[in-house]
């Protein structure tokens, strides 16, 4: 079954304390992006990449960082997380079929920064 | 300003009746994508729309992009409760691929009975 997964699903965390929250696709994707929904402001990009090893920046990108060391894998880093990242986080992979281009999306992992 | 707009907010109809969700670029749309969102899950895509004036159908939902009007409009006929949540327009705006999208806020359909 095609699927993206997330890992945590939830997290409570305090300011400061190192996460990595995991995404991992099961489609031999190239591209994957991460995204943060908040009530108000929608959906927004934070990073996404193209391949391997090609990763860049979406429209809010500060205070997070990713890799790409595998077609499957995009992690999301908070360094030292703050409670302006408390949200809700969705990876997402996308793919050709032909003409056609598919996306999936993860279940999201919900973040709380304490 | 948001670059994608979508009208209405929300939107309230009877079971059975048919409805239409808007979706306007304030800029040039290299591809415009729509999904359906349940409260607090993740995303389903529900269709692609790359040239003006492309339709596609996904069961009773259907999609139209006016590449002129930098707007894509859905369109579910007979709607059930199955349709109720949160539709959402994503349009790429430059990187040919949905790997770069800025998304509207989104449309809350309730169906009711």
């Amino acid at each position: 079954e095609a699927q993206v997964t997330q890992n945590p699903r939830y997290l409570i965390t305090v300011t400061g304390k190192k996460l990595t929250v995991t995404c991992s696709q099961n489609m031999n994707h190239e591209y994957m992006s991460w995204y943060r929904q908040d009530p108000g402001l929608g959906l927004r990009q934070i990073y996404y990449s193209m391949n391997v090893e090609v990763t860049d920046k979406g429209d809010v990108p500060e205070g997070y960082k990713v890799s790409r060391k595998e077609k499957r894998n995009f992690p999301l880093i908070l360094e030292s997380p703050s409670p302006n990242q408390t949200s809700l986080y969705f990876c997402a992979s996308s793919g050709w079929t032909g003409a056609e281009e598919t996306q999936y999306f993860g279940p999201g992992t919900r973040l709380l920064v304490l | 300003s948001q670059e994608l707009e979508q009208s209405p907010q929300s939107l309230i109809v009877q079971e059975g009746k048919n409805l239409t969700i808007n979706c306007t670029s304030s800029k040039t749309l290299y591809g415009l994508y729509w999904y359906k969102q349940k409260y607090g899950e993740g995303l389903i895509f529900l269709m692609m729309l790359q040239k003006g004036g492309e339709e596609k159908s996904h069961e009773k939902i259907t999609a139209k992009l006016d590449e002129k009007k930098q707007q894509s409009s859905l369109h579910i006929t007979a709607s059930q409760p199955s349709h109720a949540g949160i539709y959402l327009c994503g349009a790429d705006i430059g990187a040919g691929t949905a790997s770069k999208l800025t998304f509207g806020t989104g449309t809350r359909l309730q169906v009711t009975l």
